[in-house]
């Protein structure tokens, strides 16, 4: 069976400022894990993916995320936020080859002026 | 690029009528997956489909049902419809094993149905 945890249902950030997403992941089977964004009223948007090899993964929009296996953690990081990544933030689980999405409960960014 | 497409983008229904939504994948993508989001939740995985035949099942109620045709479109029907089958209706497609990513799912942008 597999699960996510987002630790933090709201983050607020002002500008500038290092973004810090949680998640951690329970998994019987090596994971492959994703972080979606969506912007209100909108689908969900890959921001990057970890299958296999290099644990730091690079997204779009300057995020990235590193796959700890010891800490069976996901967390996404940005060093500067921007007003425009205000959205919600999904880490999702699936095991390898693919398949369902399972998702975490979702974090809602917020960024001040 | 071209992305998923899901129709209509919005629908509204009144308790016990039946709503049928489509899902056209990015082309060449052969595996479809339907999620529900419900106010304020994530999304929950409902079917998928690999090659028109149903690859997965998640807490998709009795009352729905799915299918993939042969152009790898796909339809989730909904019959008796209650209110809290109000939400948003997500349709992802993935690439085959052969095409790379097949891991990777590529969302549309939903189908917001409100029942009444």
């Amino acid at each position: 069976a597999q699960s996510v945890t987002q630790l933090g249902s709201h983050v607020s950030v002002s500008e500038g400022a290092l973004v810090l997403l949680r998640c951690n992941y329970s998994s019987s089977v090596p994971p492959y894990l994703f972080w979606y964004v969506q912007y209100p009223n909108q689908g969900l948007q890959l921001l990057l993916k970890y299958t296999t090899g290099a644990t730091l993964v690079k997204g779009i929009n300057g995020f990235e995320a590193e796959f700890k296996k010891s800490e069976t953690s996901f967390h996404l990081t940005k060093p500067s936020a921007h007003m425009s990544d205000a959205a919600e933030y999904f880490c999702a689980v699936s095991g390898s080859q693919g398949g369902k999405l399972i998702f975490g409960q979702g974090t809602e960014l917020s960024v001040k002026p | 690029a071209a992305g998923v497409i899901q129709s209509p983008r919005h629908l509204i229904k009144e308790k016990r009528e039946t709503a049928t939504l489509k899902c056209y994948p990015i082309p060449r993508h052969d595996t479809v997956y339907w999620y529900q989001q419900g106010p304020g939740q994530d999304p929950q995985f409902l079917i998928s489909f690999y090659e028109k035949m149903q690859s997965d099942k998640g807490s998709i109620p009795d009352r729905f049902s799915a299918q993939q045709f042969s152009d790898y479109h796909s339809e989730l029907n909904m019959s008796s419809l209650e209110l809290g089958d109000s939400a948003l209706y997500f349709c992802a497609s993935s690439p085959p094993p052969s095409g790379g990513s097949q891991e990777t799912q590529y969302f549309g942008p939903g189908t917001r149905l409100l029942v009444l």
